[in-house]
């Protein structure tokens, strides 16, 4: 069994509607999450870090962390088309990055 | 801006060659890695490295090996190409840290024929 779950999708929003992606866990010991974004075609890159419980906001996009529960997920707030691509979760730590699987988000106009 | 180059973009290899995938990063970073992509598998990672000739295993290291002789090159190895390991294959490099965001390369696709 992977360490991190992704609901793999598509995942289809209407513009301007709220994305939810989940991400489910199963080390305990997992403190931390990085949310990368990644465009078809193009490489990872990182667009959230969340560190403690509760949420934490940057412009549209919310990270909210339950470690009693060992979930994270994403909220896209006013979802654009430029939005559609692949978000993956990785817990943080010392040493190596592993993901889980993605979702693949598709904003639709 | 952090720069980590992979050296082909595109790689087309016959079934039993030795390939030599590099990976180059300009920010000093300790740790870099070695992912592959397939269609509804996501990221995998294959091979860890946290210093110089230090290395770990990850998800699938079967097939391939890797080397890191200087701290900013680490070069995964396919000893002999299987047409399962056409790919498309990521590295990416990071801070030492708990919290440090990893910069990936271009990606490279190979295709083992």
């Amino acid at each position: 069994q992977k360490e991190v779950e992704q609901n793999s999708g598509p995942l289809s929003v209407p513009e301007g509607a709220i994305a939810s992606l989940n991400c489910t866990y199963s080390d305990r010991g997992s403190q931390s999450f990085f949310w990368y974004r990644q465009y078809s075609g193009k490489s990872p890159e990182l667009i959230m870090f969340i560190y403690s419980n509760g949420d934490k906001e940057d412009g549209r996009f919310t990270a909210q962390l339950n470690k009693a529960s060992q979930y994270v997920s994403l909220l896209i707030r006013d979802s654009q088309p430029s939005d559609s691509a692949t978000y993956l979760c990785a817990p943080a730590g010392w040493g190596k990055l592993q993901f889980g699987a993605g979702t693949q988000v598709v904003v639709t106009p | 801006d952090v720069k980590v180059t992979q050296s082909s973009r595109y790689l087309v290899k016959r079934t039993g060659e030795k390939v030599f995938l590099e990976c180059v990063q300009d920010m000093d970073h300790e740790n870099m890695f070695w992912y592959r992509q397939d269609p509804g598998l996501g990221l995998r990672l294959i091979y860890f490295s946290y210093d110089v000739k230090m290395k770990e295993k990850g998800d699938i290291p079967e097939g391939y090996s890797v080397s890191r002789e200087k701290k900013e090159r680490f070069s995964l190895i396919l000893e002999s190409a299987s047409t399962n390991q056409t790919s498309m294959y990521l590295c990416a490099s990071s801070s030492t840290g708990w919290d440090t965001e990893a910069f990936f390369g271009q990606g490279t696709r190979l295709t083992v024929v």
